[in-house]
Formats: structure tokens, sequence, C-alpha cells
């Protein structure tokens, strides 16, 4: 069975600053896919960003980065320039690729609330 | 614009009353989720369908039910509600198709807040 741990209930940024949430794993699977997930207030659920296991080269969409290390099984979150509608609760997410299947259990983290400061 | 549906929003029921949420998607996508989510936690998956094959947690209780009669729909049967069932229900898909990057990308909807009084 796969854990994810995200050691940082809350976290607070001034607007335009940089944070990073960390988030660490536990699986024996080789193969897998992890995902950044953000949930502001009262609203939906989006994905922030994807991580596929087997590329090295770290996932970056807009202002948003991930620090991989899969020896370590860590999977960071960088936040950079900092706006108020990222205030959220922020999951990091886990998702075994067995045997090629392309759909399945998603292991959450317990979340880490961000709050931006204006 | 594509999307993961759900209605209604807010939902009271009560104790013991039967329920049901409703999740409908214009994803076209193969496979649909239900979470449970409880204040400040972390989506727990109840259960999935990859097309019409279900496919149940060890660990939802029986009290959940779940029924999906086309791609597009998918309903969430709650029999007999405790008031340990309120909680945010979301429901997600994803494409579930060829092993590439976006096929195991789950979208979610915006969710049912279940209160049962």
């Amino acid at each position: 069975a796969q854990t994810v741990t995200q050691s940082q209930p809350e976290m607070s940024v001034q607007e335009a600053e940089t944070v990073t949430l960390s988030c660490t794993y536990d699986t024996s699977e080789s193969n897998y896919y992890l995902f950044w997930y953000k949930q502001p207030p009262s609203r939906q659920m989006i994905l922030v960003i994807r991580q596929e296991a087997y590329k090295q080269q770290n996932a970056t969409e807009n202002r948003f980065s991930v620090n991989f290390q899969k020896a370590a099984k860590s999977f960071s979150l960088k936040i950079s320039d900092s706006q108020l509608g990222d205030t959220a609760m922020y999951f990091c997410a886990f998702l075994p690729n067995a045997g090629g299947t392309s759909y399945g259990k998603l292991t959450f983290g317990q979340g880490t609330i961000l709050t931006v400061h204006p | 614009d594509a999307m993961v549906i759900q209605n209604p929003r807010y939902q009271v029921t009560q104790f013991g009353k039967p329920v049901t949420l409703s999740c409908s998607q214009t994803l076209n996508h193969n496979v649909m989720y239900w979470y449970q989510q409880k204040s400040s936690q972390a989506p727990k998956l109840l259960f999935h369908y990859y097309d019409k094959d279900f496919n149940n947690e060890a660990d939802t209780p029986d009290n959940f039910q779940s029924r999906r009669p086309n791609t597009s729909f998918c309903f969430l049967d709650i029999r007999s509600p405790g008031l340990g069932d309120a909680a945010m229900y979301l429901c997600a898909t994803s494409r579930g198709l060829a092993p590439e990057g976006d096929a195991y990308e789950q979208y979610f909807g915006p969710g049912t807040r279940l209160t049962v009084t």
C-alpha cells in the first residue's frame, strides 16, 4: 500500500513571494504518477501539476513547478510569484501505474492549507 | 465547456432517510469515481466504474451504493444515512484509455455537501 505524507498542515506567504509545499511518499511501485491538486475554499478541486515517475525532468506549469526526487521519494511544489487566488488547500496525490492500467485509486496526503497575504 | 456536474450542491436529509446524489459529465470519460471528503481531510475513494465495471473499495460501508446507467451519469445512493455520513461527496472522471499521461488525470466536480439531521 502507498502512503503520502504532507508534513506542513498550514503555510502562509506574502503576495508575490515564493513558497514550497512538501510531500513525501512511500511505495514499492516503480512506475507511478504524482499530482498536486488545489482545492480553494468552497470550490472544486483542480489539478495543478502532474509528474510521471519515469521522467527525470521536473514538471512545470507557469508559476508552479515541482522538485521530484525519486530516490528520496519526495515531491515538493514550488509556487512562484504567489497570488491571492493561490489561497487554497493543496493535496499531494499518488497514482500507481500497475500493469499499464490507466485508472485507479488516488492516494492523497493530508493536505496543506496555504494562505497568501496581501 | 466540458465538465463534471454534481447535483444538488447542497443536500439535507434526515437520519435514516435514503438519499441519492447525482453526477454527470460531458467529457466522455470512461472512468467515474465517488469520493467522500470530511472537513479538512483528504478525499477518500468509495468506488469507481470503468465503463460499467464496478469497483468497490474494501472499506466502503454497505450503506453506500452506486449506479452508472450510461457513460454520462453516475449516482451515489446512501441507503440509511447516519450522522457520520455528513460530508462533501466528490465525483471525478478520467479518460482511462491508453497509458498516456493525461489519461490518468482525474477531473473533479464541485461536490455535494450532505448534511444529516
